[in-house]
């Protein structure tokens, strides 16, 4: 069955740091998501990519983040300079169209020291 | 944000029984509801979805049905088993209503959900 891959599994960096989350969606699906869970929290919606573009982003999305489609199959979420409140679990999901169900990957578990 | 709620933290059946998760919402504009289920360390995976057309949605063990006027959804799991020990996410979207979300979910707090042999 096709799923959602991420990588890495656990990113560790020092404050200030840039890192790059990576994503493989479903790959008949057209729509791209990221959200993240910081510990003991919702998982919170950050930004939804559709046509090689953003479609929508959360107030949380800011000029410290960024994502792109650098080919045909990944997807990435960039944070250019990294906070201790950066720290959270980060999922990827993809859908065939935006009023379709979403199929998340297993996270990327991001520690910012 | 407390658009979508889940007040039961935590929820605690018998094998076999019927579990059943509730889930609140208050924005008007939401239109289309899913059910996702999360182990620890992993994604949440996708159970069933209704849209707001419906006042219920069936899939093998699992029911949802919505109450539009209430804005209250609810997960019907039945038997329950072991197996659906796990954290239970509502989500919401308004997908169609005003063309303006492209697929946003916002999620609820997440009900443990725990299955006894």
């Amino acid at each position: 069955e096709p799923e959602v891959t991420q990588t890495p599994s656990h990113q560790v960096t020092q404050m200030g740091q840039e890192v790059i989350l990576r994503c493989v969606p479903i790959s008949n699906h057209l729509y791209f998501y990221w959200y993240r869970q910081i510990l003991g929290q919702k998982v919170e919606f950050l930004v939804s990519f559709y046509n090689n573009e953003i479609s929508e982003k959360s107030e949380i999305f800011d000029d410290q983040f960024s994502v792109e489609r650098p080919d045909g199959s990944n997807f990435t979420l960039k944070i250019r300079s990294t906070k201790l409140e950066d720290s959270a679990m980060y999922f990827c999901a993809s859908s065939e169209g935006h009023y379709n169900e979403q199929f998340f990957g297993p996270g990327t578990r991001l520690t910012v020291l | 944000d407390q658009q979508v709620k889940q007040n039961s933290p935590s929820l605690s059946v018998q094998e076999g029984r019927i579990s059943i998760l509730n889930c609140d919402y208050t924005n008007s504009m939401f239109d289309y509801f899913l059910w996702y289920k999360k182990y620890p360390a992993e994604g949440p995976t996708f159970l069933i979805s209704i849209s707001s057309i419906k006042d219920k949605n069936e899939d093998g063990r699992f029911t949802v049905f919505l109450n539009k006027s209430a804005k209250h959804l609810s997960l019907h799991i039945v038997p329950s088993q072991p197996g659906d020990s796990a954290v239970y996410f509502c989500a919401a979207s308004a997908g169609e209503a005003g063309g303006t979300s492209y697929g946003k979910l916002t999620f609820g707090q997440g009900t443990i959900l725990t299955v006894h042999p």
